[in-house]
């Protein structure tokens, strides 16, 4: 098992570029979700999701989207980067809401 | 708005000693008290969970304690090491399955 995989692990953009970061995870779990970690500002929900074709907003959605086609896969979409989204970005999977996260090892993410 | 207020931010601690941190939430119905262990480099992980129906919880030398009343709960690293060196989070969620997290708190062991 990999569990949850993030790419890529560095990215440096541009303001007003778009991309996407890619999150999947080969344990079946049905709940997945995206953080960003800024300093101080402890782990910010971004958007999750309970399963394949649902998604629902977190604590800090604006400039986000998301899609869930796939039990696998959970990807995160920057629309148009702002130096604002510099942070680091973490996917997490579960089996349900009462069981532990698995988390992945991060994107560190530059916006200039 | 923060849901979820930990305290404090950094902690010092000598080798043996006790580390406690401290959350506190507003939201009645968060029915489920994570808290994760990150160290630099690397995700967060589960490290200890709570239900608001116990008020302790213990795993070796971590133990939740839970107050339902005041709606705060602590970590408690009993004879912490420099191994346990990291930062510290907690958490909280309901059934929208939202799980929050509150701002975290470094810990530094020295030996």
């Amino acid at each position: 098992n990999a569990g949850v995989t993030q790419t890529p692990k560095f990215q440096v953009l541009k303001t007003g570029q778009s991309m996407t970061l890619q999150c999947a995870q080969d344990m079946n779990h049905e709940y997945m979700s995206w953080y960003r970690q800024d300093p101080g500002m402890g782990l910010r929900l971004i958007h999750y999701s309970v399963g394949a074709g649902i998604t629902d907003q977190g604590e800090v959605p604006n400039g986000y989207n998301v899609s869930r086609s796939t039990t696998e896969d959970f990807p995160l979409r920057l629309l148009s980067a702002a130096p604002s989204q510099t942070s680091v970005y973490f996917c997490a999977s579960s089996y349900s809401r009462v069981y532990g996260y698995t988390f992945g090892s991060g994107t560190r993410l530059t916006v200039v | 708005q923060q849901q979820v207020k930990q305290s404090p931010q950094s902690l010092i601690v000598q080798k043996g000693g006790i580390s406690i941190i401290n959350c506190a939430y507003e939201n009645t119905a968060f029915d489920y008290f994570p808290w994760y262990q990150q160290f630099p480099g690397k995700g967060p992980a589960l490290l200890i969970a709570i239900r608001p129906d116990v008020s302790e919880k213990k795993e070796g030398r971590f133990t939740i304690s839970f107050n339902k009343s005041a709606k705060q709960f602590s970590l408690h690293i009993m004879d912490s090491q420099p191994g346990d060196s990291a930062t510290y989070f907690c958490a909280a969620n309901y059934n929208t399955d939202k799980l929050i997290f509150g701002t975290g708190t470094r810990l530094q062991v020295f030996p």
